[in-house]
């Protein structure tokens, strides 16, 4: 299973952007990068996904590198509601399978 | 519409007990996995079913088993309960299985060995 390694935390201030790193260098072709989110007594949440283009949704931006070795969450107004753990998670569509693979993931403190 | 349900939310048991925790999936999702997360180890894979069928199926002991009913319900079982087993169990739903969907999870639930 292709690993992923990210920052064990990192700060960010309330309302300013936040980029979250994701280095993936095994990455193969056919690997969906993921980012899932687990904010404090919850279970993770879905936060957004790429295959080879950035993408963008309401809760976020995804960048991803040309070479699709790492990748960028961008939080772009970050709040105190986006305090959490984020997990950066490869998928590969080689079998039929939901299996999520979390790594350590970051922890987000965003302070007022 | 509903989002994934785990009863019971809290549990306490004792070692050597089992333990039966059940997972109501979003309406119309069939796909059904579950987690187990610790302080020491994070959020591991234990296992998926869909369509009442196991799927894939984490390194755990035998003693942790599932199953899926005809409505997508699921439930796990861990026998023999040890210390170790105390942690956050959650399950996550889906409609169908690949790379590029988005799966749902549960608020989890708590189990205390003592």
């Amino acid at each position: 299973d292709a690993k992923t390694t990210q920052p064990n935390s990192m700060e960010s201030n309330e309302e300013e952007p936040v980029h979250l790193p994701c280095n993936h260098s095994t990455i193969s072709g056919t690997d969906y990068i993921h980012w899932y989110r687990q904010l404090p007594s919850q279970g993770p949440e879905y936060v957004i996904h790429g295959l080879t283009s950035n993408v963008n949704n309401r809760m976020a931006s995804l960048a991803i590198a040309e070479d699709r070795k790492s990748s960028t969450l961008i939080l772009h107004r970050a709040t105190l509601r986006d305090a959490a753990v984020y997990y950066c998670i490869l998928r590969d569509d080689g079998g039929a399978t939901n299996k999520l693979i979390f790594g350590t993931g970051t922890l987000l403190a965003v302070q007022p | 519409k509903a989002g994934v349900t785990q009863t019971p939310r809290y549990l306490i048991k004792t070692r050597g007990q089992q333990v039966t925790l059940s997972c109501s999936p979003i309406s119309g999702h069939r796909s059904v996995s579950w987690y187990q997360q610790t302080p020491g180890q994070g959020l591991q894979f234990l296992f998926e079913y869909f369509s009442e069928t196991q799927r894939n199926k984490g390194n755990f002991p035998g003693r942790f088993s599932g199953r899926q009913f005809s409505n997508s319900r699921s439930e796990m079982n861990v026998s023999t309960l040890e210390l170790g087993d105390s942690a956050l169990y959650l399950c996550a739903s889906s409609t169908t299985s690949g790379p590029y969907n988005e799966q749902f999870f549960g608020p989890g639930t708590r189990l205390t060995v003592l």
